[in-house]
């Protein structure tokens, strides 16, 4: 299958900081999405790129799609408690019917 | 919230004995698909469905096997529990296409004792 590494797989930073993790694909995506897990919940989509280049925001959460296809960034700024989770990317493969997601970055921040 | 319910939310089961989880849906999405989540490994896909009746293997599938025999159900079946299939399991939902997103379930926790 097509394999999503992400990096860091843990942060721990103080509240304010900003924060950036990035995900590269061992095969180029067409479309990179960005999800955020709560504790105990399922992943929620945060951010969708659908254009090589692309960058998106949604409040303090910016995403860019990397011009090689190959990989992804997402950056959050001014860090709260509730930016607390796991945060994936993820992608349709070649086919579009399978849906990859990364290892996750494990984040916490501090009060 | 996307209309996805996981049964149960949580279950305990010995190893040997058989397991199903279910998946139902009210938003009549094409594809459905099972993943597990362990420590280390984000989400991995077990396996999918794009149409009823219509399955195929994910990169974890040894172990389980799936029915969908109606848009909105979509079954996971551990035929004979191990330990090794202690996780939690989460189902999506999803529309054919490039542009499209997937929406979650809340999740089950399997455990196998």
């Amino acid at each position: 299958g097509q394999q999503l590494n992400q990096s860091p797989q843990s942060m721990f930073i103080q509240e304010g900081e900003d924060v950036s993790m990035n995900c590269t694909s061992s095969s180029i995506f067409n479309t990179w999405l960005w999800y955020k897990q709560d504790p105990g919940e399922g992943p929620v989509l945060l951010i969708a790129l659908y254009k090589a280049g692309e960058l998106t925001s949604n409040g303090r959460l910016t995403a860019q799609f990397g011009i090689t296809r190959k990989d992804s960034f997402l950056n959050i700024s001014a860090s709260i408690p509730s930016d607390v989770g796991i945060y994936f990317c993820a992608g349709p493969g070649y086919n579009f019917n399978k849906f990859y997601f990364g290892s996750g970055t494990k984040l916490n921040v501090k009060p | 919230d996307a209309g996805i319910t996981q049964s149960p939310r949580h279950k305990v089961t010995e190893t040997g004995t058989p397991v199903t989880l279910r998946c139902h849906q009210t938003e009549n999405h094409r594809y459905m698909y099972w993943y597990r989540q362990d420590p280390g490994h984000g989400l991995r896909l077990i396996h999918y469905s794009y149409g009823v009746k219509d399955t195929d293997k994910g990169e974890v599938s040894d172990g389980y096997s799936v029915s969908r025999s109606k848009t909105e159900d979509f079954l996971l079946t551990l035929e004979s529990a191990t330990s090794s299939q202690t996780s939690v399991y989460f189902c999506a939902i999803r529309n054919p296409g490039q542009n499209t997103e997937a929406f979650f379930g809340q999740g089950t926790r399997l455990t196998v004792v």
